[in-house]
């Protein structure tokens, strides 16, 4: 069973700062990759989605890397602002499943 | 999220009775899914559904039922609620992935067992 690992937990950042967010999986056979963001008691926002031919996708400040080999996956927040503050969740589809296998997701504080 | 609605937002319901949690969608998409979201747990998928009445179990399916009778509409039972199934529920939507394009949440439905 896909296992999907995000560190660290909780992560609490000056603004302006940029920072990486870190997922690992445990299968490679992946088909795609999604970041999602989500805000307390809200549903989840798709930031980006990376096939498994691809090795990043960028959409303004953030730019997420795959690297399939290594089951590793980094999302990059460029000059962070704070309402970029909410979690951030990483989910694998894996190769002829139908299904996403998400990691507990990275709480993000940016401080004024 | 456009073109998926959930319903309801939030219900509170005693043990061993039934609750139906709709998932209604308006982009024809082919998939549709349940999962529930827990402290600790992250996102797991309950059930889901490849077409109108052609559905699948999820890892977490013990306890619920689905069904699709039109494409637009996936609708999860609780047959007999227990206070384990206190959770908050998300439906997706999944098509054809593109660089642009992979699976789309509901704004979920809160749901308490007491």
């Amino acid at each position: 069973k896909q296992e999907v690992t995000q560190i660290p937990a909780a992560l609490s950042v000056p603004e302006g700062e940029n920072l990486v967010l870190n997922c690992s999986f445990t299968d490679s056979a992946i088909y795609n990759l999604q970041w999602f963001r989500q805000d307390p008691g809200k549903g989840l926002t798709s930031l980006l989605l990376i096939q498994s031919s691809q090795r990043e996708q960028t959409s303004g400040r953030l730019n997420a890397s795959l690297d399939k080999s290594s089951g590793r996956s980094t999302l990059y927040i460029a000059a962070s602002q704070p309402g970029d503050s909410a979690t951030y969740l990483c989910a694998v589809e894996g190769a002829g499943a139908n299904n996403l296998f998400f990691g507990t997701g990275t709480r993000l504080t940016v401080i004024p | 999220d456009a073109g998926i609605t959930q319903s309801p937002r939030h219900k509170v319901t005693e043990t061993g009775t039934p609750v139906t949690l709709r998932c209604h969608q308006t982009e024809n998409h082919r998939y549709m899914y349940w999962y529930r979201q827990d402290p600790g747990h992250g996102l797991r998928l309950i059930h889901y559904s490849y077409g109108v009445k052609d559905t699948d179990k999820g890892e977490v399916s013990d306890g619920y039922s689905v069904s699709r009778s039109k494409t637009e509409d996936f609708l999860l039972t609780l047959e007999s609620a227990t206070s384990s199934q206190t959770s908050v529920y998300f439906c997706a939507i999944s098509d054809i992935v593109t660089e642009n394009y992979g699976y789309t949440f509901g704004s979920g439905t809160r749901l308490t067992v007491v």
